[in-house]
Order: structure tokens, then C-alpha cells, then sequence
């Protein structure tokens, strides 16, 4: 079945660090970019572009909210992703998709069913 | 990053057409043909509708087709079912990072 499924969500403190993981199966990962999105409970579920990954992790992206604090990063061979979370803020809480980047690059063609982090005192 | 603007609400009857536009600016929407479209069910993942405007990944119902006029792109569902009732979400691709989003439209089955 090809799916993305994520996990390592949980409540951690304004500060902390978290880390997200998100497992394919059912393709050929190391063939695909992969993007983290994020949804924000508190912004009316308004989306948010967070980080991607080439395939082979020679090149990585991140958005200015959150670029020096979070690490994408993967490993092929386990077919897994990561997002590597530091100083953590309460803006950062949001449900996190991992998504898969289309041949063209320009959409997300495959997602994962989210994983929620929620930071907060 | 900024935000595509999209109605809050839609709604029709079965078998209806429906419309959700998505306004962005000459530097989005109006300056490239990279705009897609996702379904998002309450807590499930979101699903790829359209793609480059207007295309459609394998599996989705040809009833759903994209348009763009200026920076302006819109969604259309011909002959609405209930099934359809979701939220909807549309996303501008610039060439570079960052991808943006709009802000959501709940499409309600009446």
C-alpha cells in the first residue's frame, strides 16, 4: 500500500526540542522529494509550507518561520524522514503532514495523515 | 509567507455545479501555471485533486477541473454529491520555496 505515515507528535514545553518521523512504504522513496506541511489549529486550519528534501537529501529548503531552529533530513535505505524540532514555539502547534513531491515538483501528490504537536507552558 | 484568499463557504444541491475561487497576485497565481488543488475530510490526509492548473491525478473524478483567469484560479465541481463535502484547500507553486496556500473553503452538500 502506498502510504506516508507519520508519528512522534506529542505536547512538549515553549524551548524544547521534538522529533517527527514519517515512514514510507509502497514506492520507491529514495526516487522522491518530500515535503513537511503543516496546519495550524489556531490560524482557522490555514496551511503552512515547512521544510523539503531532495531525494537523495543533497538539498534542503526551509521556511523563514522556522528555518535555523528545524532539520529535514532521511535516510533511503530505512526508506524514513525526519523533522528535527529545536526551540520550540507555541506558533509551531500544528498538526504536520509529511507529503510527497509530484514529478514536476510543483504539488503534493501523496500525504500522510498527520501527526499533532502542541507546545505549550 | 503570504496567503491565497479563498470564500470560507460554498454550498449547492446535488447534482449542482460549485465554484471555489482562490485570488492571489501577479507574483503567484498570476505569474505562474503551478497551481493545485487538495481535499481535506476532518482529520484525515489531504488528497491531490489538481494539478498544473488543471490536470487531474489518475483516480480523480473527472467532475472536478481547475481554471485560472488572471490571479484568479478556481475550482469547479459539476454535479455536486455528497461525497464531495469537504474542505478545500489550493496552493501556488513560484518556482522557488516558499509553496503557498490558501486559506480554506468548506464546500457543504445541501
Amino acid at each position: 500500500q502506498v502510504q506516508l505515515v507519520e508519528s512522534g507528535g506529542g505536547v512538549v514545553q515553549p524551548g524544547r526540542s521534538l522529533r517527527l518521523s514519517c515512514a514510507a512504504s509502497g514506492f520507491t522513496f529514495s526516487n522522491y522529494a518530500i515535503h513537511w506541511v503543516r496546519q495550524a489549529p489556531g490560524k482557522g486550519l490555514e496551511w503552512e509550507w515547512v521544510a523539503v528534501i531532495s531525494y537523495d537529501g543533497s538539498n534542503k529548503y526551509y521556511a523563514d518561520s522556522v528555518k535555523g531552529r528545524f532539520t529535514i533530513s532521511r535516510d533511503n535505505s530505512k526508506d524514513t524522514l525526519w523533522l528535527q524540532m529545536n526551540s520550540l514555539k507555541t506558533e509551531d502547534t500544528a498538526v504536520f503532514y509529511c507529503a510527497r513531491a509530484n514529478k514536476g515538483g510543483d504539488a503534493f501528490d501523496l500525504w500522510g495523515q498527520g501527526t499533532m504537536v502542541a507546545v505549550s507552558s | 509567507q503570504s496567503v491565497l484568499t479563498q470564500p470560507r463557504s460554498v454550498s449547492g444541491s446535488p447534482g449542482q455545479s460549485v465554484t471555489i475561487s482562490c485570488t492571489g497576485t501577479s507574483s503567484d497565481i498570476g505569474g505562474y501555471s503551478y497551481v493545485s488543488w487538495y481535499q481535506q475530510f476532518p482529520g484525515k490526509a489531504p488528497k491531490l485533486m489538481i494539478y498544473d492548473v488543471n490536470k487531474r491525478p489518475s483516480g480523480v473524478p473527472d467532475r472536478f477541473s481547475g481554471s485560472k483567469s488572471g490571479n484568479t484560479a478556481s475550482l469547479t465541481i459539476s454535479g455536486l454529491q455528497a461525497e464531495d463535502e469537504a474542505d478545500y484547500y489550493c496552493c501556488s507553486y513560484v518556482g522557488r520555496y516558499p509553496y503557498v496556500f490558501g486559506t480554506g473553503t468548506k464546500v457543504t452538500v445541501l
